[in-house]
């Protein structure tokens, strides 16, 4: 009930292409859902978040896009670049009172030049 | 501007030992979560807590693992009796309040066991 569950495990995309990440979740309490970037050394960057009651956010190159009914939510990654080669997270939190991130596993994008 | 510091960023204890890792929230944060990542997994959620304070350990094994964030100095994450399974990288995050969501992430410890 409480798992986030992420796909594709590993990405690969030419340059310029778009990327995109699925992530999937069952609790309709889960009230708070960030993607986080992580090179390899280094902790997870929040990149960009959305709540429930927003279909879509934008910043700059990013899109998350976020399905209610299907317990589904997205990132689109626009003209991808070689710098955006990463690790990518979905997360998702319960809020009230404790607000502790649920991570998906993963997914490794490279980005070819 | 900081942002979370942790301490050590490399540890390497053997069987038996006790880990002690360190973070310090970013300015003005006076949350702190404290996350676990196996290799080739996803960040697992240990404990949260506030000024002398835990809110949340639902994640935190029930035993050799404690964690304290005192009225002054850092968020301390203490391992005792260390096993070869403890071996991973340990995150801490902070946020500027409670509900805030937000969660700013450090540069991790990575703890290997010999």
């Amino acid at each position: 009930q409480q798992q986030v569950k992420q796909s594709p495990q590993s990405l690969i995309v030419q340059k310029g292409g778009i990327s995109i990440i699925n992530c999937a979740y069952e609790n309709t309490a889960f009230d708070y859902f960030p993607w986080y970037q992580q090179f390899p050394g280094k902790g997870p960057a929040l990149l960009i978040a959305i709540r429930p009651d927003v279909s879509e956010k934008k910043e700059g190159r990013f899109t998350i896009s976020f399905n209610k009914s299907a317990k589904q939510f997205s990132l689109h990654i626009m003209d991808s670049q070689p710098g955006d080669s990463a690790t990518y997270f979905c997360a998702a939190s319960l809020g009230g009172g404790s607000e502790k991130l649920v991570f998906g596993k993963g997914t490794k994008l490279t980005v070819n030049p | 501007n900081a942002g979370v510091m942790q301490n050590p960023r490399h540890l390497v204890r053997r069987r038996g030992q006790e880990a002690r890792l360190r973070c310090s929230p970013m300015k003005g944060h006076s949350h702190v979560y404290w996350y676990r990542q196996l290799p080739e997994e996803g960040l697992k959620f240990m404990v949260y807590l506030q000024k002398e304070n835990i809110i949340d350990e639902s994640g935190m094994p029930k035993e050799r693992f404690s964690a304290e964030f005192p009225k002054e100095g850092p968020s301390i994450l203490r391992i005792q009796q260390v096993v070869r399974g403890d071996s991973a990288a340990y995150f801490c995050a902070s946020s500027p309040r409670r509900g805030g969501y937000e969660q700013y992430f450090g540069p991790g410890t990575r703890l290997t066991v010999t």
